[in-house]
């Protein structure tokens, strides 16, 4: 089975900063199988990227996916103040990371 | 629009069952996999289980084999969750996602909540 690990726990910074994201698997993983889902308080998680590097529909320029075999990392580029969220990478067929919080400095 | 919108939760004793319903609407239901995913409070997000579109491929999370059953009707564009020999640890927040060839997950529903305790 494999295992992702996010980092950091937390990431505290303030809007208008770059905020880098990462995701580890225990095993290399396919590429086209890596995603990345946000998730704010009291809501569902929405798809921000899938095949490891690709925009889901209508989310900003200002998020980016990169990585591959047991490497990913999720970038963004210019936090806005509704990017403060928990953001989870998933391997399909694995579980999910356990999250990395964004929060505000 | 894709409208995914859950229901059957509540609380339920410890070995008792509950089953949860997903009505889909504003896409092709029978042209998707579909899938079951869970949140206990406070915590991340765990998959729980999926199905092909025609309902011949099931897969389940290690922790609900033998309890819990996914199933499909593609002529009433719903998905079911049956969870039986339910655990306290089985308390969570479940949502449905649209599985995209089970390569993600690009929409999810407002999830429903599931309490099991006594």
């Amino acid at each position: 089975e494999i295992v992702l690990t996010q980092s950091p726990g937390t990431l505290s910074l303030s809007p208008g900063e770059r905020a880098t994201l990462s995701c580890r698997a225990s095993q290399s993983v396919s590429s086209s199988y890596l995603a990345w889902y946000q998730q704010k308080p009291g809501q569902a998680p929405r798809l921000l990227i899938y095949g490891a590097s690709s925009r889901a529909t209508g989310i900003p320029d200002r998020f980016s996916g990169s990585g591959s075999g047991t490497d990913f990392t999720l970038t963004i580029s210019r936090l806005e103040p509704e990017d403060f969220a928990v953001y989870y990478c998933q391997q399909y067929g694995s579980s999910f990371g356990p999250g990395t919080k964004v929060d505000i400095k | 629009e894709v409208q995914l919108v859950e229901s059957g939760g509540g609380l339920v004793q410890p070995g008792g069952s509950l089953r949860l319903s997903c009505a889909a609407s504003g896409f092709t239901f029978s042209s998707y996999w579909m899938s079951w995913v869970r949140q206990a409070p406070g915590k991340g997000l765990e998959w729980v289980a999926n199905i092909k579109q025609d309902g011949s491929e099931k897969y389940y999370v290690d922790s609900v084999k033998g309890r819990f059953t996914i199933s499909r009707d593609n002529a009433k564009n719903s998905l079911y969750l049956q969870m039986n020999s339910l655990r306290a640890e089985d308390t969570a927040v479940y949502y449905c996602a649209r599985d995209v060839d089970t390569a993600m997950l690009d929409y999810w529903g407002q999830g429903t909540l599931v309490t099991v305790s006594s």
